[in-house]
């Protein structure tokens, strides 16, 4: 069966500080996948998403970006983090074609 | 592009009460229709989903749901809710036509369940 790690769990850095939040699939090969940020009252906010190696598209312009190094690895970064930044981070995955999201347990980013 | 309004943000019921959650949706095109329950500090869980076919869709934990067309809706039922259905839900819709394959998502639903 297919599982998706995300991590860390929770994290609090400071203001200009980096960010790398990893996220990794099981059990497919070729995912779709996806960064979204949830902002209290505000729903999924899509960030990224990547239909393949290298491949990515961003949604909303923004502090962060995104890679795709392996086929089942995403990665979300910053090179100077805003207190704007923080929130709640969850990664996803899905197959080609029509098929629901899955989502990881989230990582909780506070920028202080 | 899509739009989804959940249309109440909070939505407190006593327990083994029934309860419904509404959705609206916005397209131009065919869509498939999801719902998702987030339990606090998780990520979220697929609870259903219309892709084609009847039009009422059953989904876990004793949830279903009706697409209606006509009305632009796909609301959430439980005839009979738990304390532990306490968890946000969300709305979410797709373009069934794109091979590229995004889900825009409403700004959720509090369900909280009270003895």
């Amino acid at each position: 069966s297919q599982t998706i790690h995300q991590w860390p769990a929770t994290l609090v850095q400071p203001v200009g500080s980096p960010l790398s939040l990893e996220c990794t699939v099981e059990g497919t090969s070729n995912p779709n996948l996806y960064w979204y940020r949830q902002a209290a009252g505000r729903g999924l906010q899509l960030l990224f998403y990547s239909v393949g190696i290298g491949q990515i598209s961003s949604e909303v312009p923004q502090n962060l970006s995104a890679s795709r190094p392996q086929d089942r690895q995403f990665i979300l970064s910053s090179k100077k983090l805003l207190l704007s930044d923080s929130g709640f981070y969850l990664c996803a995955w899905s197959e080609q074609y029509n098929s629901p999201l899955h989502f990881g347990n989230g990582t909780r980013l506070t920028v202080t | 592009a899509q739009s989804v309004t959940q249309l109440d943000s909070q939505v407190p019921v006593f327990e083994e009460a029934p309860v419904e959650l509404r959705c609206n949706y916005s397209s131009s095109v065919s869509v498939y229709l999801f719902w998702y329950v987030q339990y606090p500090n998780q990520g979220l869980q697929l609870l259903l989903k219309y892709l084609s076919g009847s039009t009422l869709v059953k989904g876990i934990n004793g949830f279903e749901a009706e697409f209606n067309k006509s009305q632009t809706s796909f609301h959430l039922r439980k005839p009979s809710v738990h304390i532990s259905d306490t968890a946000e839900y969300f709305c979410a819709v797709s373009d069934s036509g794109g091979s590229n394959y995004k889900l825009t998502f409403g700004k959720g639903t509090l369900l909280t369940v009270n003895p």
